[in-house]
C-alpha cells in the first residue's frame, strides 16, 4: 500500500502563472481532503471531494482555487494566477468509503511562488 | 468561531525524561480527537486518537487524556527520544449540521528533545 501520495514535492511558480497539485489517494479510498499549511501554523481545511462530487469547499478561497476529483485519476488542486500569498504546504489526506473520522495524510506539496 | 487551540507553543525536554503536550478546544460537540506529529518537510502522522465517551487511552509510550468538563487534551509521552522531536497538533472531528464530519487542527506544539 503506497499511501496517500502527491506530486510534485516541490513546486516553484512565478507571479500569474498556474498551479497544479495532484493527489493520488491511499487504494480503497474515496474520499480526498486537501488542507493548507502556513509556515508554524496548523493545517487549515479548504476541500472536501468524493469521486465526481465537491462536498464541502467552504475553505477554499472564492477565486483562482479550484478542486476536482475525477472519476478515473487523481484529484487536482489548481490555483491560477499564483501570488506570493499563496506560499504555502498543501496536503491532502483520504478516508476509506463510510467512514471519515481518521485520515491518512500524504507528504504535500510545497508551492513557492517568486 | 470555535476552535482548537494549544497552550505552549515549544517544548523542551531532556531525552528519556516524560513529555506533556497539552491542547484546549472549545467545540462541545466534538466527539472525535486525534494527535498528529508532524516531522519536518513532512505530513502529519496519526499517532493516537480518543472519542469523547472515554478519558484515556494508551498507546505505545503514548497517552491520550480527555477533560470533558474543562474541554481539555493532553498527550503524553513516556521516556522521550530523541525521534519524537517534531511539531504535534491535536485535531477535533465534529459531526457538522450537513451531517458530514469536519477535521479541525490546533496551532500546534513544537517538541525538542534534547540529548
Amino acid at each position: 500500500n503506497a499511501g496517500v501520495m502527491q506530486n510534485p514535492r516541490h513546486l516553484v511558480r512565478r507571479r500569474g502563472q498556474e498551479a497544479r497539485l495532484r493527489c493520488s489517494p491511499m487504494k480503497g479510498h474515496s474520499h480526498v481532503y486537501w488542507y493548507r499549511q502556513l509556515p508554524e501554523e496548523g493545517l487549515k481545511f479548504m476541500v472536501y471531494l468524493q469521486k465526481e462530487n465537491i462536498i464541502d469547499e467552504s475553505g477554499m478561497p472564492k477565486e483562482r482555487f479550484s478542486a476536482e476529483f475525477p472519476k478515473e485519476g487523481p484529484s487536482i488542486l489548481r490555483i491560477q494566477q499564483v501570488v506570493r500569498g499563496d506560499s504555502a504546504a498543501y496536503f491532502c489526506a483520504s478516508s476509506p468509503p463510510g467512514q471519515n473520522y481518521g485520515y491518512t495524510f500524504g507528504s504535500g506539496t510545497r508551492l513557492t511562488v517568486v | 468561531g470555535e476552535s482548537v487551540g494549544l497552550h505552549l507553543p515549544t517544548l523542551s525536554v531532556q531525552e528519556g525524561d516524560n513529555s506533556i503536550i497539552n491542547c484546549a478546544y472549545s467545540n462541545s460537540a466534538s466527539d472525535y480527537f486525534i494527535w498528529y506529529k508532524q516531522e519536518s518537510g513532512k505530513g502529519p502522522q496519526f499517532i493516537i486518537d480518543i472519542r469523547s465517551n472515554m478519558d484515556k487511552r494508551q498507546g505505545q509510550r503514548v497517552t491520550v487524556l480527555l477533560n470533558k468538563t474543562v474541554k481539555h487534551l493532553s498527550l503524553q509521552i513516556a521516556a522521550t527520544q530523541p525521534g519524537d522531536s517534531a511539531v504535534y497538533f491535536c485535531a477535533e472531528n465534529v459531526r457538522m449540521d450537513t451531517g458530514r464530519r469536519a477535521l479541525t487542527f490546533g496551532s500546534g506544539t513544537r517538541l525538542q528533545v534534547q540529548p
